[in-house]
């Protein structure tokens, strides 16, 4: 298995909601990520957990919270997000943990809308 | 920090070379690497090159690196349009971090 599985792939919500996007990855990856992609920009990095203990912080609003349950998941709960949230959210993982980790499997993302 | 760039959109037609180029700023990362992203998709990564090797190759994808300049560069042979895509260049920024460029926007016509 060498799927990174990203749910759900489209989420509408308002300002006021309180939802989560979900990742999963079987392939006894340590590292896992979440990316912002604005359209026509490259992804941006947001978060990074490294053997399920959060490792970097990209400055993120604290309206993004995420969550590691255990080695094959990885959460993104969001809640109060504006309009300039909308996004794909990309959740990527790699095998190795380190300074030059470049090789990540990526999700299809989660396409999220707030109205 | 480190800055990655590359041009932003490439136009080729189907049977030709296709040679996107990326520029960066530090060289002190160890691999180099390309992502492709197809339409409403996440990023697959294509390939990537040794910071100590001048040229990779692989079927029909040729990565040529030039320390001395800053630049890397991949040819697609024979290009078709299952190729057309976004083609990001990627280094490493640092502990758990990539540094992207912006992409560049492949569009294959017949």
């Amino acid at each position: 298995d060498t799927e990174v599985t990203q749910t759900p792939k489209h989420l509408v919500m308002g300002m006021t909601n309180k939802k989560s996007l979900k990742c999963e990855q079987h392939m006894g990856h340590r590292a896992m990520y979440w990316y912002k992609q604005k359209a026509k920009k490259p992804p941006e990095l947001m978060f990074v957990y490294s053997y399920e203990k959060l490792s970097i912080n990209e400055s993120v609003p604290s309206r993004f919270s995420p969550e590691c349950p255990n080695s094959s998941l990885l959460n993104l709960h969001l809640h109060a997000l504006q309009p300039e949230d909308s996004a794909l959210y990309l959740c990527a993982s790699s095998q190795n943990t380190g300074k030059n980790t470049g090789e990540l499997f990526f999700g299809e993302g989660s396409r999220l809308t707030v109205l | 920090g480190e800055d990655v760039e590359q041009s932003l959109f490439l136009s080729v037609r189907e049977g030709d070379s296709s040679v996107i180029n990326c520029t960066y700023t530090d060289s002190s990362s160890t691999y180099l690497y390309w992502y492709k992203q197809e339409p409403g998709a996440g990023l697959q990564l294509l390939t990537y090159i040794f910071s100590n090797m001048d040229m990779k190759q692989d079927q029909r994808l040729t990565v040529l690196l030039n320390k001395k300049d800053k630049h890397l560069s991949l040819r697609i042979a024979d290009t078709q349009t299952g190729d057309s895509a976004i083609y990001f260049c990627a280094l490493s920024g640092g502990y758990n971090k990539l540094i992207f460029g912006a992409g560049t926007r492949l569009a294959v016509h017949p």
